[in-house]
């Protein structure tokens, strides 16, 4: 089956600066790809996704690429302020039938103001 | 709307006893799942239905049981608790299932078994 790694566990940037997270996967019938973010207690909420036919998405400061031959896709944060501070899980998926998510193990950001 | 809703929010059990997690949603959503996640571990998917009368396992399903009788609930069975099942279950719905898009996530039930 699926296995998702994501690296790193844990980041710590300076407010302003750039984050990047980066997940492989091992799958190559996998074709969709969220981020979801989860605040301390909270639920996870999606941020961004992206499908195998596309190469690069972004939304605002947020941006997804993604390298099929390499398998591996990777979170983009630009000008991080500190309400981005939270665990981001990337997860990869078939699209066909549910949606059965395999998580990778979250990277915790943390922005130093 | 409330969207996906859980109860309870917290729990303790004793090893061997039994309990229903229970999660309902009311977007008319067809695809249902049910997470695990441990603590700083990713989620993992422990059952998943899409649509009334259907369910499936998902990653980790030794220990739960499911039921989809209505369209807006999916409980979850716990029997025999142990201390392993010990983690924050969250239930999620999505509109297309496979077709993408945002699950949409309940705010959890934080299970300790002991």
């Amino acid at each position: 089956g699926e296995n998702v790694e994501q690296h790193p566990s844990t980041l710590s940037v300076q407010e302003g600066d750039s984050a990047v997270i980066k997940c492989t996967y091992s799958d190559s019938a996998s074709n969709y790809f969220p981020w979801y973010k989860q605040e301390l207690g909270k639920r996870p909420q999606l941020i961004i996704d992206i499908r195998s036919n596309v190469g690069e998405k972004k939304d605002q400061r947020i941006a997804v690429t993604l390298n099929k031959t390499a398998k591996h896709f990777s979170l983009h944060i630009t000008e991080t302020q500190p309400e981005d501070s939270a665990v981001y899980f990337c997860a990869a998926s078939i699209l066909s039938g549910a949606q059965k998510l395999v998580f990778g193990q979250g990277t915790r950001l943390t922005i130093n103001p | 709307n409330a969207g996906v809703t859980q109860t309870p929010k917290f729990r303790i059990l004793k090893i061997g006893q039994s309990m229903t997690l229970q999660c309902a949603q009311d977007m008319n959503h067809n695809y249902m799942y049910w997470y695990r996640q441990d603590p700083g571990m990713g989620l993992k998917l422990i059952y998943y239905s899409v649509g009334a009368g259907i369910t499936d396992k998902g990653e980790v399903p030794n220990g739960y049981n499911v039921s989809r009788s209505t369209t807006e609930d999916f409980p979850l069975r716990l029997e025999l608790a142990a201390p392993s099942q010990t983690s924050v279950y969250f239930c999620a719905s999505n509109e297309w299932g496979g077709g993408g898009g945002e699950q949409y996530f309940g705010p959890g039930t934080r299970l300790t078994v002991t």
